[in-house]
């Protein structure tokens, strides 16, 4: 247990819809990160959060958004989903925002139907 | 496109030999990874090795690291058969090339290790 957690596990929804995944850091982490794993493209880095404020941005699809609350908790929301939008994401946590250790949750797996 | 490729994609051993994967990346790193994942589920966190470093230990792991030529190794000693997973190497960009540590992923190596 890395003690990030993500809620759902599992979720199901049709194209078209808006989901939000939820993530937990580890407790003292203020470094979140958001990751997407899929069978064509891999594990691919999304965006960072660090205290609140988003650090960097990677492979992240306009349709998707993130934010840190002041309690260090992340939502991923993602709209007008798409097939292709079926996934594992993944959320992890770190310490330091910029050398650590990240530490991964186990994941929300999203199915677009 | 990602940064790391491993090789081998798929190894297949016998319990209680010794299983390598490689790994390479592109840019200056931070740091090197590794994660293992058992189908599907989340990544384990099993090492990370810094740029300054050139091997590392822990456990029945050894991970090297030569910046030279922007590659890793991990090499898993006596492997058992509980140690078939994939295997991803992510290597930490260099906060100077403004990668604030995002880790960029291969494509991972699938190990099976038969009884």
């Amino acid at each position: 247990d890395s003690g990030v957690t993500q809620t759902p596990k599992h979720l199901i929804t049709a194209t078209g819809q808006r989901v939000t995944l939820r993530c937990s850091p580890r407790s003292g982490d203020l470094s979140v990160y958001w990751y997407q794993q899929s069978l064509d493209q891999g594990l691919q880095f999304l965006i960072q959060y660090y205290n609140g404020e988003e650090r960097a941005k990677g492979n992240i699809l306009e349709r998707f958004s993130a934010q840190q609350f002041p309690d260090l908790h992340s939502e991923l929301n993602l709209s007008s989903l798409e097939l292709g939008d079926s996934a594992l994401y993944f959320c992890a946590s770190s310490a330091n925002p910029d050398t650590d250790t990240q530490y991964f949750g186990p994941g929300t797996r999203l199915t677009v139907l | 496109s990602q940064q790391g490729e491993e090789d081998p994609q798929a190894l297949s051993i016998q319990e209680g030999e010794n299983a390598t994967m490689n790994c390479s990346y592109k840019t200056s790193i931070n740091n090197l990874q590794w994660y293992r994942q058992n189908s599907g589920r989340g990544l384990v966190h099993l090492i990370l090795i810094r740029s300054n470093e050139r091997e590392k230990h822990s456990g029945r792991l050894r991970v090297t690291l030569d910046t030279s030529k922007k590659s890793s190794s991990l090499l898993i000693t006596a492997s058992r058969a509980a140690d078939t997973a994939s295997y991803f190497c992510a290597s930490g960009a260099n906060l100077f090339s403004g990668g604030y540590n995002k880790l960029i992923f291969g494509a991972g190596t699938r190990l099976a290790v038969h009884p």
